[in-house]
């Protein structure tokens, strides 16, 4: 039971161009929600999150966008970079829960130079 | 200056063998847990001790014993391994056991990447 989908495996986008994640979830509990971004053989590093009170967040050229009546986040970057491909992980964790989080599948994103 | 680091990074043992992954972090953050990537790249967690106590058992079989002997390490043995344990074991920690926000958040170490033959 998937919880968090991310439903394109892959990206692929210009450098300077604009990336768009995108994230579904189906647990209406969730009420935070985070993005990580991972390189080969390393671990998960965390990115930016949003709060379910906010409709979107901001960090540089990060920006989350959270629309709770679809379920439905996003992350954008802009302008997207060489150095920002890598596989990027939703996740999300539930109000009142044990405090864990429920990642996505991951979306690999490539910036082509 | 790694936050969190795990040892071995790579691990091939054959079936029916007992291993040990070992974490530790400088972070001094009092929550730690162990996460698994399986073949098909679902990042699920397993356990959760917060200040050395267990919090979080997610129906994981009892082959696999987490040991915290202070709240700066979490260690995950694995008793006769099956070929299905293949998989990266991350380990991760964050300030505490409160809920996540901007202040607390998790952070990983780089993963151990499991191979049972």
């Amino acid at each position: 039971d998937q919880q968090v989908k991310q439903n394109s495996p892959s990206l692929s986008v210009q450098e300077g161009r604009i990336s768009i994640l995108n994230c579904d979830y189906t647990n209406s509990m969730f009420d935070y929600f985070l993005w990580y971004k991972k390189y080969p053989a390393e671990g998960p590093t965390f990115l930016i999150s949003i709060s379910s009170i906010k409709d979107k967040n901001e960090d540089g050229r990060f920006t989350v966008f959270l629309n709770k009546s679809a379920k439905h986040l996003s992350l954008h970057i802009v302008p997207s970079q060489p150095g920002d491909s890598a596989v990027y992980f939703c996740a999300a964790s539930a109000q009142g829960g044990s405090e864990k989080l429920v990642f996505g599948k991951g979306t690999k994103l490539t910036v082509n130079p | 200056d790694t936050a969190v680091s795990q040892t071995p990074k790579y691990l091939v043992t054959q079936m029916g063998n007992d291993k040990s992954i070992k974490c530790e972090q400088n972070l001094g953050h009092d929550t730690m847990y162990w996460y698994k990537q399986d073949s098909k790249k679902f990042l699920k967690i397993m356990f959760s001790y917060n200040n050395k106590e267990l919090i979080i058992n997610e129906t994981v079989p009892n082959r696999f014993s987490p040991k915290s002997p202070d709240k700066a390490h979490l260690n995950l043995h694995i008793n006769s391994l099956e070929l299905g344990d293949s998989a990266v074991y991350f380990c991760a920690s964050s300030q505490d056991a409160a809920r996540f926000s901007s202040g607390n958040t998790i952070y990983f170490g780089e993963g151990s990447w499991l191979t049972v033959v």
